[in-house]
């Protein structure tokens, strides 16, 4: 069976700080892997995905993440963050076979001032 | 692109009464649709997965008599809730997928389900 764990229920930082989400999995087949975000009183939005090629995928609005195989890891990074980046984000996990997404229990990230 | 729209966005409702909830994939054909809900600080938990033209599959532990999937055309699908309780309440999302290889979910902005 798959899970995904995020270890970080919250995480404050300060405006143009950098910052770091992280995403571990564990499962016994190929994985594709997603970010999502979810902004207060919102849906889900994809932030980035991958599915196969470079392990490196960026977002539109400066957030990358990088496959780890080895570590089982898909962590989300971004170099300086923004008051507009406060939300909560989840990562997830999905195979070909099983047809289904397994999310984190998410992480908030909050940014200050 | 790849927009999904539910409705309605909040519905509260007395104990005993059924809601239904509308999930629509506004400019693309979903063959398939998922359901979740979500708890408050809590990650979604999945409760079913309908392809257009054919019966749910529920995950284990949702009663199918209870919250009832349909998905009748490319673009809609619908959830019931029946005879709600107050522990119904939750906030239940969708997700609309074009086909299985782009492997892509898209969601809806979520229903606030109150029961009183």
């Amino acid at each position: 069976a798959q899970s995904v764990t995020q270890l970080d229920s919250q995480v404050p930082v300060f405006e143009e700080a950098p910052v770091e989400l992280r995403c571990n999995y564990s499962s016994s087949v190929s994985v594709y892997l997603f970010w999502y975000v979810q902004y207060p009183n919102q849906g889900l939005q994809l932030l980035l995905k991958y599915l196969s090629g470079s392990t490196l995928v960026e977002s539109i609005n400066g957030f990358e993440a990088e496959f780890n195989k080895s570590q089982t890891s898909f962590h989300l990074r971004k170099p300086s963050v923004h008051i507009s980046d406060t939300a909560e984000y989840f990562c997830a996990v999905s195979d070909y076979d099983t047809d289904k997404l397994i999310f984190g229990t998410g992480t908030r990230l909050q940014v200050f001032p | 692109g790849a927009v999904v729209s539910q409705h309605p966005s909040r519905v509260i409702c007395k104990s005993g009464t059924s809601v239904k909830i509308e999930c629509r994939s506004l400019d693309f054909q979903a063959t398939t649709m998922f359901w979740y809900r979500q708890f408050p600080k809590k990650s979604l938990m999945l409760m079913a997965t309908s392809n257009e033209g054919s019966k749910a599959t529920y995950e284990q532990g949702v009663e199918k008599d209870k919250f009832l999937i349909n998905h009748a055309s490319l673009t809609l699908s619908t959830l019931t809730v029946t005879s709600a309780h107050p522990e119904d309440s939750s906030f239940y999302i969708c997700s609309a997928r074009e086909d299985r290889y782009t492997d892509t979910q898209y969601f809806g902005p979520g229903t606030r389900l109150t029961v009183l």
